[in-house]
This record gives C-alpha cells, sequence and structure tokens, in this order.
C-alpha cells in the first residue's frame, strides 16, 4: 500500500543554517505530494505540494521537487529563522478527488537563535 | 483562501459523558471532510472519512460507535465521542477537500480540538 517515510528528528539548527528533511514514498500510480507544518497546539498548514514528477512547490522560502526516479519529496530550505521551529509532515495524496492523505510520521525542527 | 473552522479549540469533559467537535467549511463546499486523532509528538491517524448526505467510512480499529460521525451538508461535519473516558484524550483534528477543485485539489484542515476527559 501507500505509505510515507520521514527522517527521525528531532532536528536542531542555529539560525540561518541549511535545511533538509528526508521525505520518500511508496505508492501505486501517479500521486501528489505534500508538506504541512504544523506549529504547537494548532492544526496543520499546506506549506507547498508538487503533483507531477519534476514539479517543485515552493512557499516561505522552502522547496521540494517531486523526484519519481528517487521517489523523494525533500523539503530544504537555504536559510532557517527560529521561527521556522514547527513540525513539518510530509504527505501523499491521491490524484482523485475522493482519495485520502496518507502522513509521514513528521520531524520536529527547531531552531535556536 | 480556503477555511476551515473547528470548534471547539479544547474542551475538558468528565469520564462518561459525550463530546461534540465541529468542522465547518466556511467559503467553500466540501463533499469530503476527514477526522484525525493525533497523539503527543506523533503523526496523524486518520479516523474516518465523511461524506456529505451518507454513511462515514470508518478506518480498521476505529468503533464507529465511540466515534459518530454525522456530515449533513457540504460545509459542516460534526465528530461525537461517546461516553468518553482518559484514553479518548487527544488532538482531533478535522480536513475538508473542497468540492470545486480540480486536478489541483487541496486539504484545509482546521486548528485542532483538543480533548481532555477527567
Amino acid at each position: 500500500g501507500n505509505s510515507v517515510t520521514q527522517m527521525e528528528g528531532p532536528v536542531t539548527l542555529s539560525e540561518e543554517a541549511f535545511l533538509t528533511i528526508n521525505c520518500t514514498y511508496t505508492a501505486t500510480g501517479y500521486p501528489s505530494l505534500f508538506w504541512y507544518v504544523q506549529y504547537p497546539g494548532e492544526g496543520l498548514q499546506l506549506l507547498l505540494k508538487a503533483t507531477k514528477a519534476d514539479d517543485k512547490g515552493s512557499n516561505k522560502g522552502f522547496e521540494a521537487t517531486y523526484r519519481k526516479e528517487t521517489t523523494s519529496f525533500h523539503l530544504e530550505k537555504g536559510s532557517v529563522q527560529v521561527s521556522d521551529s514547527a513540525v513539518y509532515f510530509c504527505a501523499l495524496g491521491p490524484r482523485s478527488n475522493t482519495g485520502k492523505l496518507i502522513f509521514g510520521q513528521g520531524t520536529t525542527l527547531q531552531v535556536k537563535p | 483562501g480556503a477555511v476551515v473552522s473547528q470548534h471547539p479549540s479544547w474542551v475538558i469533559c468528565k469520564s462518561g459523558t459525550s463530546v461534540k467537535i465541529e468542522c465547518r467549511s466556511l467559503d467553500f463546499q466540501a463533499t469530503t471532510m476527514f477526522w484525525y486523532r493525533q497523539f503527543p509528538k506523533q503523526s496523524l491517524m486518520l479516523m474516518a472519512t465523511s461524506n456529505e448526505g451518507s454513511k462515514a467510512t470508518y478506518e480498521q480499529g476505529v468503533e464507529k460507535d465511540k466515534f459518530l460521525i454525522n456530515h449533513a451538508s457540504l460545509t459542516l461535519s460534526t465528530l461525537t465521542v461517546t461516553s468518553a473516558h482518559p484514553e479518548d484524550s487527544s488532538f482531533y483534528i478535522c480536513s475538508a477537500r473542497d468540492r470545486g477543485a480540480g486536478a489541483n485539489y487541496g486539504y484545509t484542515f482546521g486548528s485542532g480540538t483538543r480533548l481532555t476527559v477527567v
């Protein structure tokens, strides 16, 4: 079945450091891929998405490229800020309009000043 | 953009009572809504998929008589935790999909409900 695997956290970085959070997936067909961010005590916010192979999603300095050959969707940011501290979830969704999201286990990012 | 309103944001109830959580799509119609449960420092566990006008589809291991889901309109789904017990304490999050979204569909999440059963 479909599944998503994220790198284990927590990830602790200093401000302005480069961030990579790895995400790989297993899926049948051609899913869409998402990154969501969850701040403490809140729901999830969509950070970025890609709907087909080689697409690059980007938002707020974060980027991720849909790599079909390596079944990956790694999240990157060139210079993190303290305000980026949160839990990041990689997710996989079907291309149909009725399917459900499959989440990775989440990666906690802590950015120190 | 699409907004999903979830209420209450937190609730404390006594063991044995029932609690209702509402999830509303404010500016779009949601044919499908999803209910998740999240334990501390863990990922989201899908509990059920709620379809407007029909019975919810529950994931394996989720008690449908315990967690009642009603999706009576295109903008409202409710989750009722019946006869709550301390082990039901958790963070519950709903998500909705825009009925009008095409290939570029999106899932919008509510802000979550922290349920504490004492």
